[in-house]
C-alpha cells in the first residue's frame, strides 16, 4: 500500500532553516510527482510546490521562490522541502502529498504531516 | 489567482440528514478541475473528489460533487457521525492552485 512517511516535528528560530523529509513507499517513485502543502494552526491549506522525482524539475509557489528548495533522493525513494530564513508566519504542518498522476496538482495520498514552528 | 469561497463557514446537522457545501470561484475554474478533500483534526486531508464530480477509491456513494464554471458543490448525504470534519475545495486548473478556507460540518 502507499504510505508516505515524514519526518519528526521541529522547532526552529527565527532566521533558521528547517528541512523536511517524505519517504515514500508501495508504488514507482519516480512515477508520480511529490507535492508539499502547508497549514498554518487552525487554518486552510496553502500549495507550497512540487517535484517532479524522476527529473528533479520542480515549481514552487511565486510568494515562496527564493526560499524554498525540493529536491529528492531517488536512490531511497525520499523527497526534502528545505525553507530558509524562517519566520513566525512559517510555523505550520508541512504535508508531502503524492499528485494523481499527470502533474494534475490534485493529491490522492497524503503524508502524515510535521509540525515545525518557528519561536524565540 | 482564483479565490475560492466555501459556504456556509459552519453547518451543523444530523445523522440522517444531508449536507450542502459551496465552492465558489472568483473566475471559471478551467475543465472542472476541482477537488474535495476531507480532514478530520489531527489528520492529514483525504480526497474525497476531483473534476468536480468523480469519486476517489473508496469513497462511498452518499458523497457526491457538482457543478462548473464558477460554482461547484459537494453533498453529502445519509449523514453518518463520522462525516464530522472540515471540508475544503481546490482548484488545480490554474497556476497557482488554490484552496478555499473550509467548511466545518458538525454531526449532532
Amino acid at each position: 500500500q502507499v504510505q508516505l512517511v515524514q519526518s519528526g516535528a521541529d522547532v526552529k528560530n527565527p532566521g533558521a532553516s528547517m528541512k523536511v523529509s517524505c519517504k515514500a513507499s508501495g508504488y514507482i517513485f519516480t512515477g508520480y510527482y511529490m507535492h508539499w502543502v502547508r497549514q498554518a494552526p487552525g487554518q486552510g491549506l496553502e500549495w507550497v510546490g512540487r517535484i517532479n522525482p524522476n527529473t528533479g524539475g520542480t515549481d514552487y509557489a511565486q510568494r515562496f521562490k527564493g526560499r524554498i528548495t525540493i529536491t529528492r533522493d531517488t536512490s531511497i525513494n525520499t523527497a526534502y522541502m528545505e525553507l530558509v530564513r524562517l519566520t513566525s508566519d512559517d510555523t505550520a504542518t508541512y504535508y508531502c502529498a503524492r499528485d494523481c498522476g499527470g502533474n494534475k496538482y490534485y493529491f490522492d495520498y497524503w503524508g502524515q504531516g510535521t509540525l515545525v514552528t518557528v519561536s524565540s | 489567482e482564483i479565490v475560492l469561497t466555501q459556504s456556509p463557514g459552519t453547518l451543523s446537522l444530523s445523522p440522517g440528514e444531508t449536507a450542502t457545501l459551496s465552492c465558489r470561484a472568483s473566475q471559471s475554474v478551467s475543465s472542472s478541475y476541482l477537488a474535495w478533500y476531507q480532514q478530520k483534526p489531527g489528520q492529514a486531508p483525504r480526497l474525497l473528489i476531483y473534476g468536480a464530480s468523480s469519486r476517489a477509491t473508496g469513497i462511498p456513494d452518499r458523497f457526491s460533487g457538482s457543478g462548473s464554471g464558477t460554482d461547484f458543490t459537494l453533498t453529502i448525504s445519509r449523514l453518518e457521525p463520522e462525516d464530522s470534519a472540515v471540508y475544503y475545495c481546490q482548484q488545480y486548473g490554474s497556476s497557482p492552485r488554490t484552496f478555499g478556507q473550509g467548511t466545518k460540518l458538525e454531526i449532532k
